[in-house]
């Protein structure tokens, strides 16, 4: 596709149950991130994947939290026994390389809205 | 990590310039400072990035004066579309560095 996709677009779910969210970058982008952000709030940064490197998880809030990035593209961040401050939209990035220079720019989908119930 | 201070709000009109001032007093020499643009219920998108004087784009201009301890996103007559948040970013080639948003500024364009 022309740009990053993710499913679902909304999410529902009843405190404690486990949660996937996916992520398609865009084709031949190396760098995959995960953002979180709360209403009305900035971005907080979860995970990054680069290449098959493996990945920068400095930012997952618990134990809950996981991601993969299978083959390098499609990327899952799973939440395990969701509480209600996971509610969030969860947004997906990619970048051609990764490199880490701020030159080069973020690409985002339209992120994930997660409701706990 | 350099910290980024921006107002929280703006309000302009249809037609006006609008001039965002970021403030990031404790930049690196090879901190790099970009702008991101976010619309409701859409992911941020890149609009620009500069490393010092001026850089212009279709989009906006981004002044950054000599002691690059400030910026200004600058939008030429804004229309009711540039409503958003905008969002200054300062980072060097450390990913750690570039993956730091703050709160942003709203801007609102009232007809």
């Amino acid at each position: 596709g022309a740009g990053v996709s993710q499913s679902p677009s909304n999410k529902v779910t009843e405190k404690g149950k486990d949660v996937e969210l996916r992520c398609d970058p865009i084709s031949g982008h190396t760098a995959l991130y995960w953002y979180r952000q709360s209403l009305g709030q900035g971005l907080e940064f979860l995970i990054y994947f680069q290449g098959n490197s493996a990945p920068d998880k400095s930012g997952l809030p618990s134990d809950r939290f996981s991601a993969e990035r299978t083959g390098g593209s499609v990327s899952t961040l799973t939440i395990q026994r969701t509480q209600q401050e996971d509610s969030a939209v969860y947004l997906c990035a990619s970048s051609l390389v990764g490199s880490g220079a701020l030159q080069e720019t973020q690409y985002f989908g339209p992120g994930t809205r997660l409701l706990v119930l | 990590l350099a910290k980024t201070t921006q107002p929280i709000s703006m309000d302009s009109y249809e037609g006006q310039e609008v001039n965002i001032t970021c403030s990031h007093n404790n930049i690196a020499t090879n901190d790099y400072i970009t702008w991101y643009q976010q619309f409701p219920s859409q992911g941020p998108r890149f609009i620009i990035q500069g490393y010092k004087t001026k850089v212009t784009n279709e989009v906006a201009s981004l002044f950054i004066p000599a002691d690059r301890k400030s910026s200004t996103l600058s939008l030429p007559r804004v229309s009711l579309s540039d409503t958003a948040v905008y969002y200054c970013l300062v980072g060097d080639g450390n990913a750690g560095n570039m993956l730091t948003f703050g709160g942003g500024t709203r801007l609102m364009v009232k007809p």
